[in-house]
């Protein structure tokens, strides 16, 4: 089975400090993404890697940086968390290329930041 | 630019009825390929379906149908015989597809809540 896990599933941090949420996910995929879900918003990608060391700004990058060293991890970085940061972030992973291919997620870390 | 658009904020169903999740889309591009994910209360995304922009014939994954109405730029998500555990928040996602330029990246809907009533 695909899995995808990240690091934790509840964390409470205070503004200012620095967070990093990791993903790990286990099926050799290529791409790899960063979304956070908000009430009525849906999911909104914040950054996303199509391969090791490459990463794109998502629509809403602001305040967030990425890292991919392996293949297999892809870390999302707060530089000084903020309380507008305090959401559910998820973690998706998928093969390169069209047709199905379609993402997997991890279950997910609900961040709050006080 | 593109835009995915689920107009349904929350539905109710019965038990054992079928129901119709509404989704509209919004791209200049041919190809592109549309996803149906269930989020139940624990959190995790779970894909349901696929359809992709040339496929001529709905498709369908057991109790879960796509109709694909190109032309109004459609994807609305039928579940047929609706049980409790389909008690989910339901997001349709689409991605465009442009070969060795494909990132994979999806756009979200809002997403609807379904409820299934006893």
């Amino acid at each position: 089975d695909v899995k995808v896990t990240q690091s934790s599933r509840y964390l409470v941090k205070r503004t200012g400090e620095k967070v990093f949420l990791e993903c790990v996910q286990d099926m050799d995929h290529e791409n790899m993404f960063w979304y956070r879900q908000d009430p009525g918003l849906g999911l909104r990608l914040i950054y996303f890697s199509y391969d090791v060391k490459m990463k794109e700004k998502g629509d809403i990058p602001e305040g967030y940086s990425v890292s991919r060293e392996k293949k297999e991890r892809f870390s999302l970085i707060l530089e000084s968390a903020s309380t507008n940061q305090t959401s559910m972030y998820l973690c998706a992973s998928s093969l390169a290329g069209g047709g199905i291919n379609e993402q997997f997620f991890g279950p997910g870390t609900r961040l709050t930041v006080l | 630019a593109q835009k995915i658009t689920q107009t349904q904020p929350g539905m109710f169903v019965q038990e054992k009825e079928a129901v119709t999740l509404d989704c509209t889309y919004d791209t200049s591009d041919q190809s592109y390929g549309l996803f149906w994910y269930k989020q139940p209360s624990s959190g995790e995304m779970i894909f349901l379906i696929y359809q992709g922009s040339y496929d001529e014939q709905n498709a369908t994954e057991g109790r879960y149908s796509l109709n694909f109405q190109k032309a109004r730029k459609s994807a609305n998500l039928v579940i047929s015989a609706s049980q409790l555990g389909d008690s989910a928040m339901y997001f349709c996602a689409m991605r465009e597809e442009h070969g060795s330029g494909n990132t994979g990246k999806l756009i979200f809907g809002q997403g609807t809540t379904l409820q299934v009533k006893p």
